[in-house]
């Protein structure tokens, strides 16, 4: 099994739609981010969490919400989902500062 | 604000070549640089993680080097293999974790 898991792997919605995007992982890590790619901007911040209490707003915290609902749990939520939101979502986690983050297989997520 | 630029986006070299790809960033007042490895349908795989301290890290036929006053850092592979071909992106840490990524470079290798 994935370290790192990220459910749904693709979702195709309509603007306006509530939608959830789950990241759970096994590596007992306590630090846990969201990002997403699109083509030529590469993977940007969208939010992090360093423990079940923490949750810190990254580059492009914008339109989306999250949940740290345990140390093994992040969620991502887009309350009103639009056309540009969508891209390539990945999860991420990590042990430390000095340690290398650890990514899902990512969520493919269009918005039409 | 931290800006990576990775440089060829894209390149194609035939099996058993050495090869040397780039990377460059704004602002040299980084924690760490790391190199992932990203294959189609995937996530990323973390390759190499050189501390701000360090200048170069070695695992098997890879080699990253840092040089953080010039804002650089080299990514070389040794006698390249077509399962080599991936995008290769580099991300600067700057603090609390947060890493900038660079667009990436994607690599074929020709067998």
């Amino acid at each position: 099994d994935a370290d790192v898991t990220q459910t749904p792997r693709n979702r195709i919605t309509k603007t306006g739609k509530r939608i959830m995007l789950e990241c759970s992982q096994t590596k007992g890590h306590d630090r846990m981010y969201w990002y997403r790619q699109d083509p030529g901007l590469g993977l940007r911040l969208i939010y992090y969490s360093f423990d079940v209490k923490d949750i810190n707003k990254g580059e492009i915290s914008d339109g989306y919400s999250v949940s740290r609902q345990a140390q093994a749990k992040f969620s991502l939520s887009l309350e009103s989902a639009i056309p540009n939101q969508t891209a390539l979502y990945f999860c991420a986690t990590s042990d430390r500062g000095d340690q290398p983050q650890h990514f899902g297989d990512g969520t493919r997520l269009s918005i039409l | 604000k931290q800006e990576v630029t990775q440089i060829p986006a894209a390149l194609s070299v035939p099996e058993g070549e050495n090869l040397v790809l780039n990377c460059s960033f704004t602002d040299s007042a980084i924690y760490n640089l790391q190199w992932f490895r990203q294959d189609p349908g995937k996530g990323l795989t973390s390759l190499l993680l050189i501390q701000s301290s360090q200048r170069e890290q070695t695992s098997g036929r890879l080699n990253a080097s840092l040089d953080k006053s010039s804002g650089r850092s080299t990514l070389y592979i040794a006698a390249s293999q077509p399962g080599d071909s991936a995008t290769y992106l580099c991300a600067v840490e700057g603090g609390a974790n947060n890493l900038f990524f660079g667009t990436g470079t994607r690599l074929t290798v020709i067998p």
